[in-house]
């Protein structure tokens, strides 16, 4: 079952502008993550953020996170063609014992 | 590191044949993953490994899937006898223990 829902399904933006996508949880976490795929490709990971932490930046990526709404953000700053992908969120439930579960995940296509 | 390096990268097959998929996790990493991803049901978690000994296989849809990994270097997928509906791409992932996930870049399975 999915324990993520990214929002929205698909977002298209202008190179240099900013996506936003979000992600909704059900239960508690130890840690959410966020990966980007590729057409054709393999996931990468991005960034992580533990369910102490409300916000963390890597570049020009920053995330949020609110553990009272079980929810997540994942902002993309001044978007390049080349972060055409779609964007997961993967959530590592408490007492999972390293399992990850995936939201169906959010196709950004950036125009150029 | 070469990463998680998966074979074949495409395979057809016809319907009732076996199919063996393979997976070399990344040298130290004790979890490995096997995951299916389609259209319909997005990315889902088929068996994890830890210390090469399956620990939830829960997500294996039937009986004619099965997963070994006799080495710490070296995981197999089986399905046999394969249909239509096993037609994904099939990605295997390791990890250290906590966190990360690394990914390969997937197994295209096309079931006729």
């Amino acid at each position: 079952s999915q324990q993520g829902e990214e929002d929205p399904q698909a977002l298209s933006i202008q190179e240099g502008e900013n996506a936003t996508m979000n992600c909704s949880y059900k239960t508690s976490i130890n840690n959410l993550q966020w990966y980007r795929q590729n057409s054709g490709r393999g996931l990468v990971h991005l960034i992580l953020i533990r369910s102490n932490e409300r916000e963390k930046h890597s570049g020009r990526l920053r995330v949020t996170l609110d553990t009272s709404k079980k929810s997540s953000s994942l902002l993309i700053t001044a978007s390049r063609a080349a972060d055409t992908a779609s964007y997961f969120c993967a959530t590592d439930e408490s007492g999972s014992a390293r399992q990850l579960t995936f939201g169906s995940g959010t196709q950004l296509t950036v125009l150029p | 590191d070469a990463g998680v390096i998966q074979s074949p990268r495409h395979e057809v097959t016809e319907m009732g044949q076996e199919v063996t998929l393979r997976c070399k996790p990344i040298s130290g990493h004790d979890y490995l993953f096997w995951y299916r991803q389609t259209m319909m049901r997005g990315l889902e978690l088929l068996i994890y490994f830890n210390n090469n000994v399956p620990i939830d296989d829960s997500g294996m849809p039937e009986d004619r899937f099965s997963a070994k990994m006799p080495n710490a270097s070296f995981s197999t997928l089986k399905i046999q006898p394969s249909e239509p509906r096993d037609s994904a791409v099939y990605f295997c992932a390791s990890s250290l223990f906590p966190d990360t996930q690394y990914f390969g870049p997937g197994t295209r399975l096309t079931v006729l």
